[in-house]
């Protein structure tokens, strides 16, 4: 079974300040890997995906993930915070390949939380 | 647009009732997926479906059953609810097809007393 790892617990940054939060997956074969983000009092929603191709994926509000796979990384990035973004941010993994029934199964880690100061 | 609705978004039981968590979508996904969410512990998948009557155990079944007699339905049930399974419960959905996202509902927070 696959497993994700988020190093940041909680992260705090100053608007303007340049984001990376860090996120690896455990798996031995091909992988699709997602950002989740839920604002304060809203549901999850996808921030962007990596099925194949290009490694570096562009998602919504200006954030981008760069699929590292020699480190099994895909981590988050965006280059200027703005305090709107404040939220919990979760990395989920899924099997890209069928190999039995739970390959269906979507793997998320405990999520690291971003506190943006105005 | 794509509609996971859980059937409560606040609930409060008393130990030891049975209790009934209802996640509904609309848009003929073959997967549905039941977690909880527990700060610090992010999302833990307790079970999931990936067609009718079918389904799969997650990281942390115990304590916890599933249903699913309908495609747009599935169920989580708490066959004896205790302290420890309060907590925050969020349904998923997504087509079985490889390159998809996850669709949430917005969660229903249980409260055992």
């Amino acid at each position: 079974a696959q497993s994700v790892s988020q190093h940041n617990h909680h992260v705090i940054l100053s608007e303007a300040a340049s984001l990376e939060l860090g996120c690896n997956y455990s798996y031995g074969g091909t992988v699709n890997l997602f950002w989740y983000v839920q604002y304060p009092g809203q549901h999850l929603q996808l921030l962007l995906k990596y099925f194949s191709g290009d490694p570096l994926v562009k998602g919504i509000k200006g954030f981008e993930a760069e699929f590292i796979k020699s480190k099994f990384s895909f981590n988050l990035r965006k280059p200027s915070v703005q305090w709107s973004d404040t939220a919990e941010y979760f990395c989920a993994v899924t099997p890209a390949l069928y190999s039995g029934a739970g390959s269906y199964q979507l793997t998320f880690g405990k999520g690291t939380k971003l506190s943006v100061i105005p | 647009d794509v509609k996971v609705t859980q059937s409560s978004r606040y609930l409060v039981k008393r130990t030891g009732e049975k209790v009934f968590l209802e996640c509904v979508q609309d848009m003929d996904h073959e997967n549905m997926f039941w977690y909880r969410q527990d700060p610090g512990l992010g999302l833990r998948l307790i079970y999931f479906s990936y067609d009718v009557k079918m389904k799969e155990k997650g990281d942390i079944p115990e304590g916890y059953s599933v249903s699913r007699e309908k495609k747009e339905r599935f169920s989580l049930i708490l066959e004896s609810a205790s302290t420890n399974q309060t907590s925050m419960y969020l349904c998923a959905s997504s087509h079985r097809v490889r390159h998809t996202e996850a669709f949430f509902g917005q969660g229903t927070r249980l409260t055992v007393v």
